[in-house]
C-alpha cells in the first residue's frame, strides 16, 4: 500500500514560532503537493514539487516555504506563523499523471 | 485562469437513491485529466473516479460514473444506490495541461445520505 504520512496530526503552535510540516512518501513519486484547506475554499495548493530541489509556486504560497533534499521528503515551513494560518494541511505525492495519495491531514492551531 | 468550480456546497441523498455531483472547470488546453476524489470524515482522501480528456468515453467504477462534457467543460458525478458510506466531501479536480502535474481542486461539495 502507498503510503504518505504526516508527522503530526494535530499541532498548537505560538504566533511568530517557526513551524515545520513534514511529509514523506514511501511510493519514489516524483510529484509532491502541499495543500491547505478551509472550509468553503476547497483544497488550496500552496506549493508543489516535481522532483528534488524543484518547486513550484502554487496558488497561496505567501507566508510559506518549501523543502525537499530528498525524494521521499518534502517539508512545508510557516517562517513566522500567523493566526490566519490556522488550518487544515494536506501533504500528497503522485507519479505523473496517476492519482495522487494523500496523508490523514495535520490540523494547525496558531494562538 | 486554471480553475475547477463546483456550484453545490451541499447535497442530501436517501440510501438507495441516485445522486448527481456538479462539476465545471477552465482551461484553454485540450489534453487534461480529471478526477472526483472523495474525504470521508476521517480527512483521509481516496480517489473515486478519473478521466482522461482525450477519451470521449465516461468512465466508471461500480456504481460511480461520470458525465464528460468537454465542449462544456462539464465533468459530473453520478453515484447510483447510494450507501451510507458515501456520507463524505466529494471534491472534483484536474491537471490541466500535458505539461504540468500541478493538480488542482474545487471547492468541494459535502454530501450526506439518509437511511
Amino acid at each position: 500500500d502507498v503510503k504518505v504520512t504526516q508527522s503530526s496530526r494535530y499541532l498548537v503552535k505560538r504566533t511568530g514560532e517557526k513551524v515545520f510540516l513534514e511529509c514523506v512518501q514511501d511510493m519514489d513519486h516524483e510529484n509532491m503537493f502541499w495543500y491547505r484547506q478551509d472550509p468553503g475554499l476547497g483544497l488550496r495548493l500552496i506549493y508543489f514539487s516535481y522532483d528534488v530541489k524543484m518547486k513550484e509556486k502554487g496558488d497561496i504560497p505567501e507566508g510559506y516555504s518549501v523543502s525537499r533534499e530528498k525524494k521521499e521528503r518534502f517539508s512545508l515551513i510557516l517562517e513566522s506563523a500567523s493566526t490566519n494560518q490556522t488550518s487544515m494541511y494536506l501533504c500528497a505525492s503522485s507519479s505523473r499523471p496517476a492519482e495522487a495519495f494523500f496523508g490523514q491531514g495535520t490540523r494547525l492551531t496558531v494562538v | 485562469a486554471q480553475t475547477v468550480t463546483q456550484s453545490q456546497p451541499e447535497m442530501s441523498v436517501q440510501e438507495a437513491e441516485t445522486v448527481t455531483l456538479s462539476c465545471t472547470y477552465d482551461t484553454s488546453e485540450s489534453n487534461y485529466y480529471l478526477f472526483w476524489y472523495k474525504q470521508p470524515p476521517s480527512r483521509q482522501m481516496i480517489l473515486v473516479i478519473r478521466q482522461e480528456a482525450y477519451k470521449q468515453q465516461n468512465a466508471t467504477e461500480n456504481r460511480f460514473s461520470v458525465n464528460f462534457q468537454k465542449a462544456a467543460k462539464s465533468f459530473s458525478l453520478k453515484i447510483s444506490d447510494s450507501q451510507l458510506g458515501d456520507t463524505a466531501m466529494y471534491f472534483c479536480a484536474f491537471i490541466p495541461s500535458y505539461n504540468t502535474d500541478k493538480l488542482i481542486f474545487g471547492t468541494g461539495t459535502r454530501l450526506q445520505v439518509f437511511p
